[in-house]
């Protein structure tokens, strides 16, 4: 089946960019996410990217995807200490429906004053 | 404010008792899913609906049960069935038809065995 990995830590000092990496394994995936867990609270959709793009940029967040490596990044600019959050990256099946989602387990990041 | 709430908060489960999460969206979505989340794990599919009065199962459906009798409404019921049920219960809703189904989460319910 299809498998979304990510690193599950990130650690970087307050005012650096932020880079968070997902692999993904499904080929036929038409969009992929990232989604913002803050402790206790339910997921936001942070951003999104189609597969036919190789770039997404919004205000302090990029996104990158490299189709060919199944690759997708998410770079945050500046980054602060409202960012400490679970990231998640997620894809969606050749149908693009939110019942074929597959999500990653999370990527924790950690801000050092 | 359009939203979607889950209630309770916490919740306490003692051996052998079914208990009911309760979740309620004002957005007019068509689609609302269950999802269950453990420390340091992806978020796994229960159940979804994409109508009302019709729901399918996900990737661990097993102990687990809901009903979609409003369009607002998707309770979850944990039963005793449900031998591991500690996890933190998202709730989420999408619009279907637009071929981008982006995910709007409540707040959780945390649930934990006594």
């Amino acid at each position: 089946g299809e498998d979304v990995e990510q690193s599950l830590f990130l650690s970087v000092r307050e005012g650096d960019s932020s880079v968070i990496n997902c692999t993904y394994t499904d080929s036929s995936s038409t969009y992929l996410y990232w989604y913002k867990q803050e402790p206790g609270a339910g997921l936001q959709l942070l951003t999104y990217i189609f597969s036919n793009m190789d770039m997404k940029q919004d205000q302090r967040l990029t996104v990158l995807l490299n189709k060919k490596d199944k690759h997708l990044s998410l770079r945050i600019a500046d980054t602060q200490t409202g960012d400490s959050a679970i990231y998640f990256c997620a894809e969606s099946g050749p149908g693009g429906g939110a019942d074929g989602l597959t999500f990653g387990k999370g990527t924790h990041l950690i801000i050092q004053p | 404010d359009g939203g979607i709430t889950q209630s309770p908060k916490y919740l306490f489960r003692k051996e052998g008792q079914n208990v009911t999460l309760s979740c309620e969206q004002n957005l007019n979505h068509d689609a609302m899913y269950w999802y269950r989340q453990d420390p340091g794990q992806g978020l796994r599919l229960i159940y979804y609906s994409q109508i009302v009065n019709d729901f399918q199962k996900g990737d661990i459906a097993e102990g687990y049960s809901v009903s979609r009798e409003k369009k607002e409404s998707f309770p979850l019921t944990v039963t005793s069935a449900q031998k591991n049920p500690t996890a933190f219960y998202l709730c989420a809703s999408s619009l279907p038809g637009d071929y981008n189904e982006k995910l709007f989460f409540g707040s959780g319910t945390q649930l934990s065995v006594l």
